[in-house]
């Protein structure tokens, strides 16, 4: 089973600045099958991103998805007020599927 | 426009049963494999189980295995999980997820649209 750790847990930054989000995986991930979810509180997860780099259907380009093998990384070029809430990475290249335990993106 | 529309969530004693129904709307039901996603309060997501398309095909993760079963209806455009012998580390709100496709090839572990999610709480 691959797991995935995300890292920082929580981010503080403010509107207008870079987000830097990481997701390491115990073993590599096939076909860099890494996807990037965002939520919101009392919210459904959103797709952001899919195949490490793939954006999916209306993500702004200010999202960015980078990566190979164990190491993957989420940017937010520039953070948006609607950003700030928590992300997750999840790979689904092996069974059984798996997700990261998120990152809290908050404002500073 | 595609919906999932969860239901069946509430209150059961360990030992339990329930039975979780999601009606999908919007797309052509029989074509997409299908999973269910859970996510325990304050917690993170958690796969729990995946159908195919057909139902012939069904995938559980380890915690459920041997107590959950996964189905699907799409006469009635109706994906189900029967879980069995609750526990209190069920405790979740439970989503149901459609596979994200794009440009004809269906990526089955990705999600791209997802229920409200229903809750399921199991406490004596």
């Amino acid at each position: 089973e691959i797991v995935l750790t995300q890292s920082p847990g929580t981010l503080s930054l403010s509107p207008g600045e870079r987000a830097t989000l990481s997701c390491r995986a115990s073993q590599s991930v096939s076909s860099s099958y890494l996807a990037w979810y965002q939520q919101k509180p009392g919210q459904a997860p959103r797709l952001l991103i899919y195949g490490a780099s793939s954006r999916a259907t209306g993500i702004p380009d200010r999202f960015s998805g980078s990566g190979s093998g164990t190491d993957f990384t989420l940017t937010i070029s520039r953070l948006e007020p609607e950003d700030f809430a928590v992300y997750y990475c999840q790979q689904y290249g092996s069974s059984p599927l798996g997700f990261g335990q998120g990152t809290r993106l908050e404002i500073k | 426009e595609v919906q999932l529309l969860e239901s069946g969530g509430g209150l059961v004693q360990p030992g339990g049963s329930l039975r979780l129904s999601c009606a999908a709307s919007g797309f052509t039901f029989s074509s997409y494999a299908m999973s269910w996603v859970r996510q325990a309060p304050g917690k993170g997501l958690e796969w729990v189980s995946a159908i195919s398309g057909s139902g012939g095909s069904t995938y559980y993760a380890d915690s459920v295995k041997g107590r959950f079963t996964i189905s699907r209806d799409n006469s009635k455009n109706t994906l189900y999980l029967q879980m069995n012998s609750l526990r209190a580390e069920d405790t979740a709100v439970y989503y149901c997820a459609k596979p994200h496709c794009t440009n004809g090839v269906c990526y089955a572990g990705v999600f791209d649209y997802w229920g409200q999610g229903t809750l399921v709480t199991v406490s004596s």
